[in-house]
């Protein structure tokens, strides 16, 4: 069984740019959720993908997208970025229709933004 | 908004020493994880419970979620340099899909 992964591992951009990071969920997972985690906090919840169509959204700003492939892996995608948007991103897997849905988290990609 | 407060923020005990972590909402949860992370990587689940008043043990770990499933705890016996590590609550609410995260307890265990 292949855990999630994310790439890149590290990324720096200047403000202003756009960035693009990737998410291959767990095998036999259909459901993909993205998370910012600045530093000393715990992760805030961006959106999540079903069956290639956003199935929610958190408290982010529209510059701030995302897709999902028909493999089920996703793309997070953030223009005019702002150097607030340094963070740690994380995918998560899961499978909608599970009794407990639990999430399994990427080892995340480490966003500096100068 | 920050639905889950965990408590205490920062810990430092001596290997061999037990401790709690708390995780309390007001909010009903359908179910509520545990994670555990380390600098830089992603949280590693510990644990699920669902049921109102479940108690789950992982070795000398011991997790319990509240009767109403507003809150749970984190209970950790003889603990061991090997624990050390940032423990994330995270709350899924009935109609919800998204983890709504504590701030996370830092732990740090010295031999």
């Amino acid at each position: 069984e292949t855990g999630v992964t994310q790439s890149p591992t590290h990324l720096i951009k200047t403000r202003g740019q756009q960035v693009t990071l990737r998410c291959s969920s767990q095998s036999g997972h259909n459901t993909v959720s993205w998370y910012q985690q600045a530093l000393g906090q715990g992760p805030q919840f961006i959106f999540q993908y079903y069956r290639e169509e956003e199935n929610g959204r958190g408290n982010f700003p529209p510059r701030f997208s995302g897709l999902q492939f028909p493999n089920y892996s996703s793309e997070l995608n953030v223009n005019a970025l702002e150097l607030d948007d340094s963070a740690l991103y994380l995918c998560a897997s899961s499978f909608a229709g599970a009794s407990q849905e639990t999430q399994y988290f990427g080892p995340g990609t480490r966003l500096l933004v100068l | 908004t920050q639905l889950l407060e965990q408590s205490p923020q920062f810990l430092s005990i001596q290997e061999g020493e037990n401790l709690t972590v708390y995780c309390n909402s007001s909010s009903v949860f359908s179910s509520l994880q545990w994670y555990r992370q380390e600098p830089g990587e992603g949280p590693v689940l510990l644990v699920t419970v669902v049921t109102g008043g479940e108690v789950k043990k992982l070795k000398r770990l011991t997790f319990q979620f509240g009767d109403a499933r507003k809150d749970s705890s984190l209970h950790i016996t003889a603990a061991q340099p090997g624990d050390t590590g940032l423990y994330l609550c995270a709350g899924l609410l009935r109609s919800g899909y998204a983890l709504n995260f504590g701030k996370g307890t830092s732990l740090l265990v010295t031999p």
